[in-house]
């Protein structure tokens, strides 16, 4: 069976600090795909980043950075210089090979001014 | 491109009753996805639909069902509603079922409350 565990519920980080949100999943496949996602306020999702299991390499953008690690099921990820516009629940989501979708329940991160 | 729409956007309905709740995904888009969101359950997956074909569905009770028209737009109806149905129900689009793409692109979403 699938699953993703986000065990950080909630985060408040001061504005500045890094931060980052810990994602450990579980599947049998061998091919499969990590998402995160940012859900602010508003509460419509926004897509961050998409990783396939072939590709490990670790990815970069901007203050966002992403390490995925097989070897323990872990596909954390880390906000540096954290921002007050950074505030909202993260979730890091596992798709199979069945096209079927499988959410944490989120970590609701708070950035203080 | 217009993003993935849903209606309406808040409803208040009473226990018994019945719903349905709409997703125009973003043109072009054939895969229609429904998640329910609540504060204890977090995102659950509640079914997808390709090509009007439902082709994978969550393990939510019968009382929830959907469809999906020719021109790719999607409802989703529960029937006789329950307290815990209280949610906000969210729909997500993609450009076709290709593993190499995979990425969902969510609308803003049905806050429903039953009381």
């Amino acid at each position: 069976a699938q699953k993703v565990t986000q065990a950080q519920t909630e985060i408040s980080v001061v504005e500045k600090e890094d931060v980052t949100l810990d994602c450990v999943y579980e599947t049998r496949d061998t091919t499969y795909y990590l998402f995160w996602y940012k859900q602010p306020p508003s509460g419509e999702l926004v897509f961050l980043i998409r990783r396939n299991s072939f590709d490990e390499q670790n990815e970069i953008s901007g203050r966002y950075s992403w390490n995925f690690q097989k070897s323990t099921s872990s596909f954390n990820f880390t906000i540096t210089a954290s921002q007050v516009v950074d505030s909202a629940v993260y979730f890091c989501a596992l798709s199979d090979t069945g096209n079927q979708f499988y959410f944490g329940t989120g970590t609701s991160l708070t950035v203080i001014p | 491109k217009a993003g993935v729409t849903q209606t309406p956007r808040y409803l208040i309905k009473t226990r018994g009753q019945q719903v349905t709740l709409s997703c125009s995904p973003i043109s072009g888009h054939r895969s229609v996805s429904w998640y329910q969101q609540t504060p204890g359950q977090g995102l659950q997956f509640l079914f997808e639909y390709f090509s009007e074909t439902q082709r994978n569905k969550g393990n939510f009770p019968g009382r929830f069902s959907g469809r999906q028209f020719s021109n790719s737009r999607s409802e989703m109806n529960v029937s006789t509603l329950e307290l815990g149905d209280s949610a906000l129900y969210l729909c997500a689009s993609s450009p076709r079922r290709d593993r190499e793409l995979r990425r969902q692109y969510f609308g803003p979403g049905t806050r429903l409350t039953v009381t």
